[in-house]
């Protein structure tokens, strides 16, 4: 079956690197997605990966891909308070025309001053 | 990149009543996606919206409760019927453009 699975809280202090990782069962993955939601805000896309990379990197975001595990990792380096939010892992299964996407449940993310 | 429009942002509504969300899209999209986001949980997916079909709903998600209209490509609706507590939650929708999943703002509805 389809499933994806995070930790359900991270806290870190402000200024230090945060990891938050994610493990997905669907082996045909296209892409894999995190996204970031605020209190009381809409859903954002922070950054994908398609799954023939193993790493992609975008200014303060790293994410790391481990195709052979199914794990897939967001390090935000450098974390400040406005990165306090919930953070979602998501997959694309790579299912004919299904465009759904499988969602985690999300790791909220407290920055301590 | 797509841009959703969702409303109402939020609403208080009374048990038994009924409550009309709307999303519109400024580009034409071929599904639309209705989620529902209950407190501290992750999104589930209620519906995926087909323009020009009936919507296909979830295990546990029936037309009866959550019908669903999708007139044109560039716009939904989501009705929550004979509404209950339980039934208090953020719902979002949602279009695939590509490889991106794009969100309207979300309606936090309460059922009091």
């Amino acid at each position: 079956g389809e499933d994806v699975e995070q930790s359900l809280f991270l806290s870190v202090r402000e200024g230090d690197s945060s990891v938050i990782n994610c493990t997905y069962t669907d082996s045909s993955s296209t892409y894999l997605y995190w996204y970031k939601q605020e209190p009381g805000a809409g859903l954002q896309l922070l950054t994908y990966i398609f799954s023939n990379m193993d790493m992609k990197q975008d200014q303060r975001l790293t994410v790391l891909l481990n195709k052979k595990d199914k794990h897939l990792s967001l390090r935000i380096a450098d974390t400040q308070t406005g990165d306090s939010a919930i953070y979602f892992c998501a997959e694309k299964p790579n299912a004919g025309n299904n465009r759904k996407l499988i969602w985690g449940l999300g790791t909220s993310l407290a920055v301590n001053p | 990149s797509a841009v959703i429009s969702q409303k109402p942002s939020r609403d208080i509504c009374q048990r038994g009543t009924s409550l009309t969300i709307q999303c519109q899209v400024d580009s034409q999209v071929t599904m639309m996606f209705w989620y529902r986001q209950q407190p501290g949980q992750s999104l589930t997916l209620i519906a995926t919206a087909n323009q020009g079909s009936e919507a296909t709903y979830e295990s546990g998600f029936v037309i009866d409760k959550f019908p669903i209209s999708r007139p044109n490509l560039t716009f939904s609706t989501l009705t929550v019927s004979n509404m209950s507590p339980e039934d208090s939650s953020i719902y979002l929708c949602s279009v695939m453009t590509g490889t991106e999943a794009f969100f309207g703002q979300g309606t936090r509805l309460t059922v009091v």
